[in-house]
């Protein structure tokens, strides 16, 4: 079972920031949240991942609450090749790599 | 990141004829595989954890003798569709996370897009 919750859609505006929302309530303390996103018929792309601490690196950024049950992923500067699913995974620290999937956030972007 | 390789990237084959999927780590070794199935319009699901050297371990639901998994390396994990009927027509991924270093992402393959006529 899919431990996050986001949004099924969202639409977002070419150069413009894209925020994008994941609630996962149940979080525990030895949880990470991950993000990946799926391009259209291609395999899942690993964005980014943090534990407590709010993370960046060159794709994206990744803001985690203080009480760790939200999380959003924030692409600074959208571009049309972000079209895409995004999905946030929250997952154990000692299941290596495995990942269960949900319903992830459609991303559009448009000019 | 991290680079996986999957093969073939599509495949067509007779109803009852069984096809093997290849998925390779080409710049690290990987004592777990994942092995993911996505039908269209839906989520990825995990069928099964490859473990190098020992069985696979199934996700409920998923028959093990229809799907075969064979990982015989540190790099390499296969899974074999045994007597493939329409309804197994899907895309298929497969997953890899380092087995050193890192701190447990995974890295997915591009997917093979089967279709059993």
């Amino acid at each position: 079972d899919a431990k996050t919750t986001q949004p099924p859609s969202m639409d977002c505006a070419e150069g413009r920031a894209a925020n994008l929302p994941c609630n996962h309530s149940t979080i525990s303390g030895n949880e990470y949240v991950y993000w990946y996103r799926q391009i259209h018929s291609q395999g899942p792309q690993y964005i980014i991942h943090g534990l407590k601490n709010n993370e960046t690196n060159e794709m994206a950024s990744l803001i985690i609450t203080e009480d760790r049950k939200s999380s959003t992923l924030i692409l600074p500067h959208a571009t049309l090749r972000d079209t895409a699913v995004y999905y946030c995974i929250v997952r154990e620290s000692d299941s290596w790599g495995k990942l269960q999937f949900g319903a992830g956030t459609q991303v559009v972007v448009t000019p | 990141g991290a680079v996986v390789s999957q093969h073939p990237s599509w495949v067509i084959c007779k109803s009852g004829t069984s096809v093997k999927i290849e998925c390779r780590s080409l710049d690290f070794q990987a004592t777990t595989m994942f092995w993911y199935r996505q039908f269209p319009k839906q989520s990825l699901m995990l069928m099964a954890t490859s473990n190098e050297g020992s069985k696979a371990t199934y996700e409920q639901g998923v028959e093990k003798d229809k799907f075969l998994i064979n990982h015989a390396s540190l790099t390499l994990s296969t899974l074999t569709v045994t007597s493939a009927h329409p309804e197994d027509s899907s895309f298929y991924i497969c997953s890899a996370s380092r087995r050193t270093g890192g701190t447990g992402e995974a890295f997915f393959g591009q997917g093979t897009r089967l279709t059993v006529v």
